[in-house]
């Protein structure tokens, strides 16, 4: 396995323009989350998928932003309406089942998607 | 969620030891540490976790105050590699997401 992969890692728009992020995690992890990073700030959390259902969104996440895991496997988080605020680094994790006694797993990051709004 | 708070920036020579400190003072009884790292250009990069007591792993050791209210992340010995941005997060036992601060940027000297 190659690890979380996300494409694009770089993406040019123009504001007001829709974008779409994809991220395929580690095969058999059925957790899936979104970060996005602005310059000097670590991660900050945006949603989060087990499987196919979405469980938590942060305030963060404007009604601009849907994220989408169907079948549970690649998830896509798109951006409407882009502002210049949305430019950042938009990273994706994910992390093995929860069983009883590995509370707390590891959290495995991809490379992130970074955005740029002119 | 219980807040770190980490030094913003340390620097250490090459091939010496690196004690990198987190102050976690209104840590809870479920709260696990947890340590994470960023290289430049890269996502986070899971380093280490405890609870109570220290853990070693290959790539650091983790070093838990006994009244949990501090922690030390050691490398052993730093590598121009092990230039990176280390966080110090605290997540409850059933917590989904990490929170993140600002971390600490380790500059490594040759």
């Amino acid at each position: 396995d190659t690890g979380v992969s996300q494409d694009p890692r770089h993406k040019i728009t123009k504001r007001g323009q829709n974008v779409t992020f994809r991220c395929d995690p580690i095969s058999e992890h059925n957790r899936l989350y979104w970060y996005r990073q602005t310059l000097g700030q670590g991660p900050e959390f945006l949603t989060y998928f087990q499987n196919e259902a979405q469980l938590e969104k942060s305030r963060l996440l404007s009604d601009r932003f849907s994220a989408e895991r169907p079948k549970g496997s690649f998830s896509t988080l798109e951006i409407q309406r882009t502002e210049q605020g949305d430019s950042a680094m938009y990273l994706c994790a994910s992390s093995q089942p929860y069983l009883a006694g590995t509370e707390n797993t590891e959290a495995f990051f991809g490379q992130g998607t970074r955005l740029t709004v002119v | 969620d219980a807040k770190t708070t980490q030094p913003n920036s340390m620097e250490s020579n090459e091939e010496e030891p690196v004690h990198l400190p987190c102050n976690h003072s209104t840590i809870s009884g479920t709260d696990y540490i947890h340590w994470y790292r960023q290289l430049p250009s890269q996502g986070p990069e899971y380093v280490i976790h405890g609870l109570t007591s220290n853990v070693n792993n290959r790539m650091a050791s983790l070093a838990i105050a006994e009244d949990r209210k501090s922690s030390t992340l050691i490398l052993h010995r730093a590598t121009l590699r092990d230039a990176a941005v280390y966080y110090c997060i605290l997540r409850d036992v059933l917590a989904r997401q990490l929170t993140f601060g600002s971390g600490t940027q380790l500059t490594v000297l040759p």
